[in-house]
């Protein structure tokens, strides 16, 4: 069974829009959801990440909003530019000691077109 | 700061042939190690993990082994490499605080 599923898979913006991608999972002890994104050819990097204290974490251009009830996430993009062109992994994991069980979502690939 | 590098940067191999690849972190003392893989378009799969030296945890069976021979270092094997293990390989290592962090990656092309 999927832990994280996303949507959409692709995403297609101009510059200057919000772009929205979603994410939603299934086990409710998950307590740790960081966004990675992934440019063509280079390894996952950390962008931005929340707890469930918290229903909104932002991060200049990014924000995530967690809806912990629902049990999914969005990450919004104001503002999207070209260099935002990337694939997208929601993730989530449980425990902040210890050994955690990272689940990564299948990706949401955005392109922002000039 | 802490550093993760891997390697090799990329292997081109044929079906058949061993595999080696490994990791090395260093400025952290007994991180939580990590082995990923992704098909090309894919997402990432856990492979293995490590908590401590010697002791590696098997997440999926694809015909590889991990080791775990110094508290720094993680290395990827296999003595038969099969076309469907083509892809991304990603360490990872985890400061126990639960963010995960990921080296550069090693392109494995098997032909």
């Amino acid at each position: 069974q999927q832990q994280v599923r996303q949507s959409p898979q692709s995403l297609t913006v101009w510059e200057g829009e919000t772009a929205i991608l979603n994410c939603s999972y299934e086990d409710s002890t998950f307590d740790y959801f960081p966004w990675y994104w992934q440019f063509p050819r280079e390894s996952p990097a950390l962008l931005i990440a929340i707890r469930p204290v918290s229903n909104k974490k932002e991060d200049g251009r990014f924000t995530i909003f967690f809806n912990k009830r629902e049990k999914k996430l969005s990450l919004h993009i104001t503002d999207s530019q070209p260099g935002d062109s990337a694939t997208y992994f929601c993730a989530a994991s449980a425990g902040n000691t210890g050994y955690q069980n990272f689940y990564f979502g299948k990706g949401t690939s955005l392109t922002v077109i000039p | 700061a802490q550093t993760i590098h891997q390697w090799p940067v990329a292997e081109i191999k044929a079906v058949g042939s061993p595999l080696s690849l490994g990791c090395t972190i260093k400025g952290k003392s007994s991180p939580n190690l990590y082995w990923y893989w992704q098909a090309t378009g894919g997402t990432l799969q856990q492979l293995f993990y490590s908590i401590t030296v010697g002791q590696v945890e098997s997440v999926v069976q694809l015909n590889l082994s991990a080791s775990r021979p110094k508290d720094d270092q993680f290395i990827l094997s296999t003595e038969k490499l099969l076309l469907s293990h083509s892809g991304f390989y990603l360490c990872a290592w985890s400061p126990n605080t639960g963010q995960l962090y990921f080296g550069e990656g090693s392109k494995l092309t098997v032909l």
